[in-house]
C-alpha cells in the first residue's frame, strides 16, 4: 500500500459526459501528479501540482483539467468524453520539488470505460 | 527528455539474478537514472536511482557504466512477486519531476 488513495477504482461512462477522478496523496506530500495509462499510449504524464499550484503540464487534452485543494487532495476533470479516453488514470505523490531523490508514489489507477 | 533504450521482455528463473539492462546514450550530465516496476493490475513503484556510482537498497542495486550511456538493475534473487514491467526513466534535477515511461521489460519468472 502507497498511501496514495484513488476513487473511485472503476468508472463506466458514455460518450460525451463527464467525469471527476479524486485523489488523495499520501500524508505529508506537497506534490501530485497525474498519468494516464494506455495500450496504445503507454504511460504518459498528465499535470503536476504542488501545494495547490500547477508545476508542471503534460499531453493533457484541453477538454481534461486539474486542481490541488487546501487539504492537497487533486481532483481530474475530464469532459466531452471519448472512447479514445478509456484507460487507466494514475495519481502519484512526492514529498514535495526541487529533491532530485523525489520518489513518486502511486496510487492503485481509476480504470475509466467511456461506452 | 534524453532516451533509453530497453529489450521488450525477458525470462528468468526463480530464485537466480537477474540482470535488466538499460541503454541511455544522449544522457546528460544531470539526468539521474531512475528504475519503476510495475506489477500487475498495480500502479509504477520506485525500485532504485543513481546518478554515477552503484547504488544498493535493499529491493535491487543498479550498476552505472563510467561513461554512464547504460545502466543495470539486478534483482539478486528473483522471486514470483518480481515479475513486472521494469521501467528505466531518465531524470534531471533541474525540477523537473514529471517522469516519461517509455516501453520498459516485461520480466517472466519461470517457477
Amino acid at each position: 500500500d502507497s498511501g496514495v488513495t484513488q476513487t473511485p477504482k472503476h468508472l463506466i461512462t458514455a460518450t460525451g459526459q463527464r467525469v471527476t477522478l479524486r485523489c488523495s496523496p499520501r500524508s505529508g506530500d506537497l506534490s501530485v501528479y497525474w498519468y494516464q495509462q494506455s495500450l496504445d499510449q503507454g504511460l504518459q504524464f498528465l499535470i503536476q501540482y504542488y501545494n495547490g499550484e500547477e508545476r508542471a503540464k503534460g499531453n493533457i487534452l484541453e477538454r481534461f483539467s486539474a486542481q490541488q485543494f487546501p487539504d492537497l487532495h487533486s481532483e481530474l476533470n475530464l469532459s466531452s468524453l471519448e472512447l479514445g479516453d478509456s484507460a487507466l488514470y494514475f495519481c502519484a505523490s512526492s514529498v514535495g520539488t526541487g529533491q532530485v531523490y523525489n520518489e513518486q508514489f502511486f496510487g492503485p489507477g481509476t480504470r475509466l470505460t467511456v461506452l | 527528455d534524453a532516451k533509453t533504450t530497453q529489450p521488450n521482455s525477458m525470462e528468468s528463473n526463480e530464485e537466480e539474478p537477474v540482470h535488466l539492462p538499460c541503454n541511455h546514450s544522449t544522457i546528460s550530465g544531470t539526468d539521474y537514472i531512475h528504475w519503476y516496476r510495475q506489477l500487475p493490475s498495480q500502479g509504477p513503484e520506485y525500485v532504485i536511482h543513481g546518478l554515477t556510482s552503484n547504488v544498493n537498497n535493499r529491493m535491487a542495486s543498479l550498476a552505472i557504466a563510467e561513461d554512464r550511456k547504460s545502466s543495470t538493475l539486478i534483482l539478486h534473487r528473483a522471486t514470483l512477486r518480481d515479475a513486472a514491467v521494469y521501467y528505466c526513466i531518465l531524470r534531471d534535477n533541474f525540477g523537473n519531476e514529471k517522469l516519461t515511461f517509455g516501453t520498459g521489460t516485461r520480466l517472466t519468472i519461470i517457477p
